[in-house]
C-alpha cells in the first residue's frame, strides 16, 4: 500500500526559530494536506495543496506541493509556544482515502 | 455548526465487553471514516463509508464493525473488546470529492 515518510519525528526548538518538516511518498498524490493536533484534540486542517509546485501560506505557515508529486514540506516561521503539537501530512489521489504520515512532535521552549 | 461529534469521550471496558462509539456530522458530508491513533503509529484507518448504506474496510478493520444507515451517523462497534484495542479513536468526515477531512475530538478507550 501507499506509505508516507514524515520527518523529523520530533523537534525541540526555541521560541522565535523557524521550523521545517517534510513528507515523502512512494506513490504520486494529487492532493497534499497538513494537519495540526493539539493535546487531547482531533487534528485540524492547516493547509491543502492541489497542484504540483503549488506554494501556499496561512499566516506564519507555508507549505509546498513537490513538483514530482511525491513530496511536500511545511515551514513555520518565527515559532511561538502555541505552535506546540503534532503535525501530520496526508496525501490522496482523487476521491480515495487519505494516507497519513506518522507525525512530527513539535516542542517550543519559551 | 457542531461539525463532527463523538461520544463518549472516555470509556473503560473489560476484556470481552461490547460497546459502540457514536459519531454524527451535520455538514452533509458523503464520506465518513474511523481512525485509531496509537503512540508512534500515526492515524490508521479502521473503516470508512462513501455514503448511506455503503461501508468498506480500512487498514486495521479486525475486531470492529460499522454501519451507515443515514448520512449523518457512522457508529463504530466493538463486539468483544481486547486490550489491543486500547487507543484513541477519531471519527472524520469530508465531502466526497475533496481530501479535506474534518475530525471529531476523539474517544479515549481503555480495555482492561
Amino acid at each position: 500500500g501507499q506509505q508516507l515518510n514524515q520527518s523529523p519525528q520530533s523537534m525541540f526548538i526555541q521560541e522565535g526559530e523557524d521550523v521545517s518538516m517534510n513528507c515523502t511518498s512512494s506513490s504520486i498524490f494529487n492532493t497534499w494536506l497538513w494537519y495540526k493536533q493539539d493535546p487531547g484534540e482531533g487534528p485540524v486542517l492547516l493547509i491543502a495543496l492541489y497542484k504540483a509546485g503549488e506554494l501556499t501560506s496561512n499566516g506564519r505557515l507555508t507549505a509546498q506541493f513537490g513538483i514530482t508529486r511525491k513530496d511536500s514540506f511545511l515551514n513555520i516561521s518565527a515559532s511561538i509556544p502555541s505552535d506546540v503539537g503534532i503535525y501530520f501530512c496526508a496525501g490522496t489521489t482523487s476521491g480515495s482515502r487519505l494516507t497519513f504520515g506518522e507525525g512530527t512532535q513539535l516542542t517550543v521552549n519559551p | 455548526n457542531a461539525g463532527v461529534t463523538q461520544t463518549p469521550k472516555f470509556q473503560v471496558l473489560k476484556t470481552g465487553q461490547s460497546m459502540t462509539l457514536q459519531c454524527a456530522q451535520d455538514m452533509n458530508h458523503e464520506y465518513m471514516s474511523w481512525y485509531r491513533q496509537d503512540p508512534g503509529m500515526g492515524l490508521r484507518l479502521i473503516h470508512y463509508s462513501v455514503g448511506a448504506g455503503i461501508t468498506d474496510q480500512g487498514e486495521v478493520p479486525n475486531g470492529y464493525n460499522v454501519s451507515r444507515s443515514t448520512t449523518e451517523d457512522f457508529p463504530l462497534r466493538l463486539l468483544s473488546a481486547a486490550p489491543s484495542q486500547t487507543s484513541v479513536y477519531f471519527c472524520a468526515s469530508r465531502p466526497f470529492r475533496t481530501g479535506e477531512l474534518f475530525f471529531g475530538e476523539g474517544s479515549r478507550l481503555t480495555v482492561l
